[in-house]
C-alpha cells in the first residue's frame, strides 16, 4: 500500500470547470511534487514544495494552481483545462531522486 | 539533446536471460542517479540508486560512469514479474528530477 494518498483517482471535467486534486502523505518527508504523465510517456516535472515553499515550477500554464497548505497536503487547483492536458498526474514526496509516488489523479478534459 | 536518453526498446527476452539497459545524461553537474520500475497503470517505484562504485541489489546491478556520463542496469536471470518499463532518472540538483522515456522489458516463458 502507498504512504502517499492521492484523490480522486478518476476525474472528468469539462473546460469551464475548477476542480482539485489532493494529496496527502504522513512519511515526514518535507519536499512534495507534481508530476505530469501521459500515455506512454515518462513523468514530466511541474512543481516542487521544500518546506512548504514552491521552488521549482517547470514553466507550467497557469491555469494548474499548486497550493502546499501544510507540510502533508498539496493540491493542485485546475481551471479552464484544454483537452490536451488530459494526463495522469502524480504526486510525490522523498529525498531528492528517492521519492514516493502516489497512484496518480487520472483526468480527463472533455 | 534530451536531458536523459534511453533506448525506448522494447527487450522481448526468455526467463532466465540476462539483460542490460543504458542511460545517458547530458548535464554534467548531474548530482545522482536512479533506476525505477513502472508498471502498465500503475506509479513508479524506486528500483535502486545508482553509485559511483557501483552496486548490486539481488539480480539487479547499477553502474555509473560520469566520464562518460551513462548509466547502467543490468538484470540477471530476468523473471516474468521483471516486466515492466524501466525509468532513468537523473538528480539535476535542487530536487529537480528529470526522468528519461524509459526502456520496456517483456520477459516471457
Amino acid at each position: 500500500d502507498t504512504e502517499v494518498t492521492q484523490t480522486p483517482k478518476h476525474l472528468v471535467m469539462g473546460m469551464t470547470n475548477k476542480k482539485s486534486l489532493k494529496c496527502e502523505q504522513h512519511m515526514g518527508h518535507r519536499a512534495m511534487y507534481w508530476y505530469k504523465q501521459k500515455a506512454k510517456k515518462p513523468p514530466e516535472l511541474m512543481f516542487v514544495y521544500s518546506y512548504e515553499k514552491l521552488s521549482i515550477n517547470e514553466s507550467v500554464p497557469s491555469r494548474f494552481s499548486p497550493e502546499c497548505p501544510n507540510s502533508s497536503l498539496l493540491n493542485l487547483h485546475l481551471h479552464a483545462l484544454q483537452p490536451e492536458d488530459s494526463a495522469l498526474y502524480l504526486c510525490a514526496t522523498g529525498a531528492p531522486g528517492e521519492l514516493f509516488f502516489g497512484e496518480g489523479s487520472r483526468l480527463t478534459v472533455l | 539533446r534530451k536531458e536523459v536518453e534511453q533506448d525506448p526498446g522494447p527487450f522481448n527476452v526468455p526467463e532466465g536471460a540476462t539483460v542490460a539497459f543504458n542511460c545517458t545524461y547530458s548535464n554534467s553537474a548531474s548530482q545522482s542517479f536512479f533506476w525505477y520500475r513502472q508498471d502498465c497503470r500503475k506509479e513508479p517505484k524506486l528500483l535502486m540508486s545508482v553509485y559511483s562504485s557501483g552496486n548490486e541489489d539481488g539480480r539487479f546491478t547499477a553502474q555509473l560512469n560520469r566520464a562518460s556520463q551513462y548509466i547502467s542496469l543490468l538484470i540477471r536471470d530476468s523473471k516474468l514479474s521483471d516486466s515492466a518499463t524501466y525509468l532513468c532518472v537523473v538528480n539535476m540538483g535542487g530536487n529537480k528530477l528529470v526522468f528519461g522515456a524509459g526502456t520496456i522489458l517483456r520477459v516471457k516463458s
